[in-house]
């Protein structure tokens, strides 16, 4: 079946701009997660979804970070007023449930901000 | 809070030779561990995980993990090494109801 996807594959942007970044999950996957990747640094929790909630927003760098999901489906990661230590590698996952063991991940969007 | 230590940042192997990359981790409850891959231009993909029962876990690839409770360590292993395997790997663990943390990764090279 499909896996997770992620759109747009790369986005390069000004700093100072808004971006929206996309993530479609595996369908039926009631938790999402997402993740940032930066050059040396792993990969850093920033919030998960239990369907529509996010109980844990505490990975969220800052306020220009946000996040939604709708639908128990679709979730859509902003960033607002970008800086250039945005610029990273940003990884969605799913689960079938928020206690399941195996995530299974997208293939990430590459943020450039210039 | 739980955290994951992979003390090395790259591991070099000669192709066929045993590999080992090694992951240490600290948690507070009894812990659930993960290993996944990473291929250049690709997202994360699952390897294998243990949760609880037998120390030797085996997994995708011909990879095993083992997991040492009093060294708190879950090191991968393969015994003969493919350039196919070279790839960032990643090391992570869970506490109950909290997310994933990973370690920083670790690159494998395979040199034919």
């Amino acid at each position: 079946g499909a896996g997770v996807s992620q759109s747009p594959s790369n986005k390069v942007t000004e700093k100072g701009k808004d971006v929206e970044l996309r993530c479609d999950p595996i369908s039926g996957h009631t938790a999402l997660y997402w993740y940032r990747q930066s050059l040396g640094q792993g990969l850093e929790f920033l919030i998960y979804f239990q369907g529509n909630s996010a109980p844990d927003k505490s990975g969220l760098p800052s306020d220009r970070f946000s996040a939604e999901r709708t639908g128990g489906s679709v979730s859509t990661l902003t960033i607002q007023r970008t800086q250039q230590e945005d610029s990273a590698v940003y990884l969605c996952a799913s689960s079938l449930r928020q206690l399941s063991y195996e995530q299974y991940f997208g293939p990430g969007t590459r943020l450039t901000v210039t | 809070a739980q955290s994951v230590a992979q003390p090395e940042d790259q591991v070099n192997v000669a192709e066929g030779n045993p590999l080992t990359v090694k992951c240490t981790y600290s948690v507070s409850g009894n812990p659930y561990l993960f290993w996944y891959v990473q291929y250049p231009n690709r997202g994360l993909q699952f390897l294998l995980k243990y949760i609880t029962g037998d120390n030797l876990v085996k997994g995708s690839y011909g990879f095993e993990a083992e997991f040492n409770k009093s060294q708190t360590s879950f090191h991968l292993k393969k015994p003969s090494a493919l350039v196919s395997d070279s790839a960032l790997y990643f090391c992570a663990v869970r506490d109950g109801n909290t997310p994933l943390v990973f370690g920083k990764g670790t690159r494998l090279s395979v040199i034919a």
